[in-house]
């Protein structure tokens, strides 16, 4: 059971948006920022959206994240064929001595 | 070139240990965060342990608290996870990453290295 909460697929058709959802709790998203990770098959995670909803050079501006409350929300618009990976989102959860929490990932498939 | 280099997998009994390594180049190391993530086979990416850059604090997921131990040798420019009391869920590909500070995002990704744990 992940800290984070994102539903385990979405999908969409070329050209198409889609957006992950992303839920966490007050002592997590609600008071620290969230980064948005990329998973392509075979590779290690590559950084997609950091605090919130800053894109690392190189990150085309089809991929956007925005946050809000104890929620967060990765969106992809003009969706391609290469989009298909699995997406992450991640945070620091400052109870006990604090840690890093991930979510369970999403799925995406481009149909 | 900015790269890490993750070495020390293997295949180890239950109740066994290993010594994870992971090399970094190409960027002022003892300024960042290292941490290890691992992924189980087909499933999804599990935070694991970190340790700051400036103060050397550490950090373990509930999972591996007790049994694992986060180090860095800034000398060597080399984080170290020592896994003792292994158990069969700790089978997984363990990635190290490099992050500003423990609640920044991990800029840098290794290619991981397999720890299988299996009698």
């Amino acid at each position: 059971q992940s800290v984070l909460t994102q539903p385990p697929s979405a999908s969409g058709t070329p050209g198409q948006r889609v957006s992950i959802s992303c839920s966490g709790s007050n002592s997590n998203i609600g008071i620290n920022t969230v980064n948005w990770y990329q998973q392509l098959p075979g590779t290690a995670p590559k950084l997609l959206i950091y605090s919130n909803n800053q894109r690392p050079s190189g990150v085309p501006d089809r991929f956007s994240g925005s946050k809000s409350g104890t929620s967060a929300s990765l969106a992809i618009s003009g969706l391609q064929s290469e989009d298909e990976a699995d997406y992450y989102c991640a945070s620091w959860d400052d109870s006990l001595n604090g840690r890093g929490v991930f979510g369970g990932g999403t799925k995406l498939t481009v149909l | 070139e900015v790269q890490l280099l993750e070495s020390g997998g293997g295949l180890v009994q239950p109740g066994g240990s290993l010594r994870l390594s992971c090399a970094a180049s190409g960027f002022t190391f003892t300024t960042y965060t290292m941490t290890w993530v691992r992924q189980a086979p087909g499933k999804g990416l599990e935070w694991v342990s970190a340790i700051s850059g400036t103060d050397t604090r550490t950090y373990y997921a509930d999972s591996v608290k007790g049994r694992f131990t986060i180090s860095r040798d800034n000398s060597m420019n080399t984080v170290y996870l020592q896994m003792n009391s292994l158990r069969v869920e700790d089978t997984a590909l363990y990635y190290c990453a490099k992050s500003w500070s423990p609640l920044h995002a991990f800029d840098l990704w290794g290619q991981g290295t397999m720890v299988t744990v299996s009698s």
